[in-house]
């Protein structure tokens, strides 16, 4: 058990709807990470925050945002939701602010959309 | 554009052998390497990561990796394979610019 909670485990949705996943980073650690691992696409590092602010960004769309709350937790909202958008999203935290942290990462939210 | 390579999606040793996975990157700057590991429905953990100190660098469970600057080589290997060993494995990279990639994984398969 890694300390960083995610919920819910499983999301099934349709095309076009929205979404919030919301992840808990382990007790101390300031920064939160976002993942994507998909068939199609790998696995692709969506984005940073640390304390609250973003702190590097990767390949995130448009449709999909992000934010930290003072309590430390993130959430991570997508919407117009699409097939393709079917994925193991995947949310990590370290306590430094710096991408080469270690990170530690939680179990995973699965998203299906039908 | 950045890359990072895996070669082999799928490595099969047998238990007591030597492990090997490869991990190419497309950098002349030398970047942050990490090795990952994933186990069934589970998240990933680090093995091990390179931050421009010592060129071999130990990890968990046995493993170390060896940074190569002029063959842009980061290959994972553990000297005797365990059957515990058997998971996925991503290599990845931080580039100039806070650019993060993973490579496209190596599932390991380890044969009793």
């Amino acid at each position: 058990d890694s300390g960083v909670t995610q919920t819910p485990k499983h999301l099934i949705t349709a095309t076009g709807q929205r979404v919030t996943l919301r992840c808990s980073p382990r007790s101390g650690d300031l920064s939160v990470y976002w993942y994507q691992q998909s068939l199609d696409q790998g696995l692709q590092f969506l984005i940073q925050y640390y304390n609250g602010e973003e702190r590097a960004k990767g390949n995130i769309l448009e449709r999909f945002s992000a934010q930290q709350f003072p309590d430390l937790h993130s959430e991570l909202n997508l919407s117009s939701l699409e097939l393709g958008d079917s994925a193991l999203y995947f949310c990590a935290s370290s306590l430094g602010g710096d991408l080469y942290n270690e990170q530690f990462f939680g179990p995973g939210t699965r998203l299906t959309v039908l | 554009a950045q890359s990072v390579t895996q070669l082999g999606s799928h490595v099969s040793v047998s238990e007591g052998a030597l492990v090997l996975l490869r991990c190419n990157y497309s950098s002349s700057v030398p970047p942050y390497l990490f090795w990952y590991v994933q186990y069934p429905n589970q998240g990933l953990q680090l093995l091990l990561k390179y931050t421009s100190a010592a060129t071999l660098v130990k990890g968990i469970n046995g493993f170390e990796a060896e940074f190569k600057k002029s063959e842009t080589s980061f290959h994972l290997t553990k000297p005797s394979a365990h059957m515990s060993d058997a998971a996925e494995y991503f290599c990845a990279v931080i580039f100039t610019g806070n650019q993060f990639y993973f490579g496209t994984g190596t599932s390991l398969t380890v044969i009793p």
